[in-house]
């Protein structure tokens, strides 16, 4: 099982660009999140999503966008990068809510985006 | 409500010494507590977690930690690091709730 797979791993972008950042995992997950990783910090949360056609915003979606077509896709949109945004991104997914029995989610590598 | 402080966000210690990687939580109700690990250019590893069972959780890689009540915290321990163990390691918790909120992390260092 390849688990959580996100792309490209590395991207650099000037201000203004648009790009998005893929996520899939073959796992079956229902739930799926995507948060941010700045220098120093733990994890915020940008979006998450409990299943095929449902996302919600979490503590840091500004400038973001999210869609949830298929239970294996979570992608990730940035539409006018800023320097703020640059940052460590990772993806992750699990059977239930995090919330539930603590369950555990499973993450990507990461991908590393710099805006310039 | 939810939170959770880790002190010290450099840790260094020697090869064969004990490590202590400490984290307190915030909480209203009954927290749900993980420890995870992030090796260099990779995504992070459940350490281990604690879900209200037993309050001294065992670990992957000789690690565990011990839920306090008391004390609100759940510090991470290892007896005798090795130098695989360089890495970033991150406290997290959730009531039930809410996602997950995850620390600000500590690096730890194994100096030979």
């Amino acid at each position: 099982n390849a688990g959580v797979t996100q792309t490209p791993k590395f991207r650099i972008l000037k201000i203004g660009q648009s790009m998005t950042l893929q996520c899939t995992q073959d796992m079956n997950h229902n739930y799926m999140y995507w948060y941010r990783q700045d220098p120093g910090m733990g994890l915020k949360l940008i979006y998450y999503s409990v299943g095929a056609g449902i996302t919600d915003k979490g503590e840091v979606p500004n400038g973001y966008n999210v869609s949830r077509s298929t239970t294996e896709d979570f992608p990730l949109r940035l539409e006018l990068a800023a320097p703020s945004q640059t940052s460590v991104y990772f993806c992750a997914s699990s059977y239930t809510p995090q919330q539930i029995s603590g369950n555990t989610i499973y993450f990507g590598e990461g991908s590393w985006l710099t805006v310039v | 409500a939810q939170s959770v402080t880790q002190l010290g966000s450099h840790v260094s210690v020697s090869e064969g010494a004990l490590v202590l990687l400490r984290c307190n939580y915030s909480s209203s109700v009954p927290p749900y507590l993980f420890w995870y690990v992030q090796y260099p250019n990779q995504g992070l590893q459940l350490l281990l977690k604690y879900t209200s069972a037993a309050t001294l959780v065992k670990g992957i890689n000789g690690f565990e930690a011990e839920f306090k009540k008391s004390e609100t915290s759940f510090h991470l321990t290892k007896p005798s690091a090795h130098m695989s163990d360089a890495a970033e390691y991150f406290c997290a918790v959730t009531t039930g709730r809410r996602a997950l909120t995850f620390g600000s992390g500590t690096r730890l260092q194994v100096q030979p």
